[in-house]
């Protein structure tokens, strides 16, 4: 069965630092991966999407994530946290299974600080 | 066009009420699908429509009563809710069912039962 684990239910960086979250899946079909951000009171948007082909993924916003298969990973990243990042992070993967079902991480809220 | 629209944003209703929550796409896809979301969690899934036709049921009481009148629309309709099902109702649609492609999102619809 697919599963998403997300490594830190919060991160705090400061303004300019890095962001980094982590993403660690388990999946028994080559999988798809997505990372979807949520701002206060509003729905999911999809930042990128991990499918086949190149590993480094780029998004929306600066941010970008790489699918290591070894590592069962896909880590979102961005050079320079801004304050308009802070929000909720979902990854999730795809499940192939007998029916379209997409399995979300519990989130990881983000933290920026001026 | 990678949009979703949900209406109404917010509704509170009471325990007696019966209401409806409507979603719209035009992007030509198939697959359509309520999510549940509490606060701080990750969205949960309800129902799946592919093709206009019920899919995915994921044992969700019968007070939520999905319907698919066509292609571009989806509706969730309440009846005899309880407070614990104040929450926020994600609507989504994606390519045809098992394609594993992405989920698009709308903003969701604000619940809160009195």
């Amino acid at each position: 069965a697919q599963s998403v684990t997300q490594l830190g239910s919060h991160v705090s960086v400061s303004e300019g630092a890095l962001v980094l979250l982590r993403c660690n899946y388990s999946s028994s079909v080559p999988p798809y991966l997505f990372w979807y951000v949520q701002y206060p009171n509003q729905g999911l948007q999809l930042l990128l999407k991990y499918t086949t082909g190149a590993t480094l993924v780029k998004g929306i916003n600066g941010f970008e994530a790489e699918f290591k298969k070894s590592e069962t990973s896909f880590h979102l990243t961005k050079p320079s946290a801004h304050m308009s990042d802070a929000a909720e992070y979902f990854c999730a993967v795809s499940d192939k299974g007998g029916g379209f079902k997409t399995i979300f991480g519990a989130g990881t809220r983000l933290f920026v600080k001026a | 066009d990678t949009e979703v629209t949900q209406t109404p944003k917010h509704l509170v209703m009471g325990m007696t009420n019966k209401k409806s929550l409507k979603c719209e796409q035009h992007m030509g896809h198939r697959a359509m699908y309520w999510y549940k979301q509490k606060a701080k969690k990750p969205p949960e899934l309800m129902f799946v429509y592919s093709y206009e036709k019920l899919s995915i049921n994921e044992s969700v009481p019968s007070r939520f009563s999905p319907e698919c009148p066509n292609s571009s629309l989806l509706n969730l309709h309440l009846h005899a809710l309880q407070p614990e099902d104040s929450a926020l109702y994600l609507c989504a649609s994606s390519l045809p069912q098992g394609s594993r492609e992405t989920q698009y999102f709308g903003p969701g619809t604000r619940l809160l039962v009195l």
